[in-house]
């Protein structure tokens, strides 16, 4: 079971906006930045946010973060069919002294 | 080019250990964390631990403790991670990622992955 929470999948159409959620607790999301990675079949992960809602040069504006208290959100507008993927966040959990992933959500673009 | 590259494929017996490097170039090796980052078949992300390339610390992840080793070797910008006492629960690809030292922004770049395979 993992320390972040993450629904299991999302689905949307072409063109949609979708957001996923990630709860953590206080000793992780509520002191710490959140990143966000998407992994495409058979591929390592690549990064899409950090420190919360920064995007690394490269990542579309169509991906923002979002967070307050021990929740984060990535939402995804004009959503693209080449998106279909796992979406997993991450933290630092200063009780567990390490990372810490959610579980990830399988976003299907209907 | 900036890039990770792992160490190729392999397969262990039960109780065994498994060495996996994770070669640094275009970049300076000294001035990232080098994570190590596992996933089973159809799970998520699991972390095992990092190692400050610069000084040599280490910080593994609670549950690994005394069964995972993470070095390096700076002369050649490469990152070891040693797990021991292998059982089947350990099949997985095994990730080694960079995150900045001085001003972290992300885990943002990954090796490849290597596959470890345990099995009698």
């Amino acid at each position: 079971q993992s320390v972040l929470t993450q629904p299991p999948s999302v689905s949307g159409t072409p063109g949609q906006r979708v957001t996923i959620s990630c709860s953590g607790s206080k000793s992780s999301v509520g002191r710490n930045p959140v990143s966000w990675y998407q992994q495409l079949p058979g591929t390592a992960p690549k990064l899409l946010i950090y420190r919360n809602e920064q995007r690394p040069s490269g990542v579309p504006d169509r991906f923002s973060g979002s967070k307050s208290g021990t929740s984060a959100s990535l939402a995804i507008s004009g959503l693209q069919s080449e998106e279909e993927a796992y979406y997993y966040c991450a933290s630092w959990d200063d009780s567990l002294n390490g990372v810490v992933f959610g579980g990830g959500t399988k976003l299907t673009v209907l | 080019q900036v890039q990770l590259v792992q160490s190729g494929a392999e397969v262990k017996k039960p109780g065994a250990s498994v060495k996996v490097s994770c070669k640094a170039s275009g970049y300076t090796f000294t001035g990232y964390y080098i994570h190590w980052v596992r996933q089973a078949p159809g799970q998520g992300l699991e972390w095992l631990g990092w190692i400050n390339p610069n000084r040599g610390g280490t910080n593994n992840a609670q549950r690994f403790q005394g069964r995972v080793t993470v070095t390096r070797d700076k002369s050649i910008s490469t990152a070891y991670m040693e797990l021991s006492r292998l059982t089947s629960d350990d099949t997985a690809v095994y990730y080694c990622a960079r995150e900045d030292l001085y001003d972290s922004r992300g885990i943002d770049l990954w090796g490849q992955g290597t596959l470890v395979t345990v099995s009698s």
